[in-house]
């Protein structure tokens, strides 16, 4: 039982260069989320989906767009990569109240 | 959701109890407090959660004031594995459940 799985796990982009994040849950969960990490900074909401079909934007989307391509997946993609979006990104899960957390994927733009 | 405020860091004698505080005093009715808590650059790990009433579970204990405007996260026992950023969250439940992180408190257990 794998959890929340992200790939890659790390990457380097040039800026203006595209990339989408992996995500894959194996819990059956409804809800998934995307999460940014800045160093010595809390987790920020990017975009979520409720349930498959449906996504939201978060507190910080801009730059970013997803796609809930099914239950199991929720994928995030940087279409014109910039320096700002260096982070740590992390994915998630839910059923109910409880967030499972992926390992995150180290992104660095330069 | 209501704001949270936690103190930055913390230190812990390993076996002692870590009583971790938060102060939410803008709390709504139907927001739960939520404790996560990340291990260096892992992902965040749930911990408990609870909405008036005191809970325990195997990893902790969580105290809520009566009035809801603060609460206490215990570790009975800390060891060094619990050193970490503790995030203390206050959210309504939903479909969807939002999180928002705040910076944490860094607890440190020392030998």
């Amino acid at each position: 039982n794998a959890g929340v799985t992200q790939t890659p796990k790390f990457q380097v982009l040039k800026t203006g260069q595209s990339m989408t994040l992996q995500c894959a849950q194996d819990m059956n969960h409804n809800s998934m989320y995307w999460y940014r990490q800045d160093p010595g900074m809390g987790l920020r909401l990017i975009y979520y989906s409720a349930s498959e079909g449906t996504t939201d934007k978060g507190e910080v989307p801009n730059g970013y767009n997803v796609s809930r391509l099914n239950k199991r997946e929720f994928s995030l993609r940087l279409e014109s990569a910039a320096p700002s979006q260096t982070s740590v990104y992390f994915c998630a899960s839910s059923e109910g109240v409880i967030q499972y957390f992926g390992a995150g994927t180290r992104l660095s733009v330069l | 959701d209501a704001k949270t405020t936690q103190p930055p860091s913390m230190d812990c004698a390993e076996g002692r109890a870590a009583n971790l505080p938060c102060n939410h005093s803008t709390i709504s009715g139907n927001e739960y407090v939520y404790w996560y808590r990340q291990i260096h650059s892992q992902g965040p790990q749930y911990i408990i959660h609870g909405l008036k009433n005191n809970e325990t579970n195997e990893m902790a204990s969580l105290i809520i004031t009566e009035d809801r405007k603060s609460s206490t996260l215990i570790l009975p026992h800390a060891t060094l594995r619990d050193t970490a950023v503790y995030y203390c969250i206050a959210s309504p439940t939903g479909t969807a459940s939002k999180l928002t992180f705040g910076t944490g408190t860094r607890l440190q257990v020392t030998l």
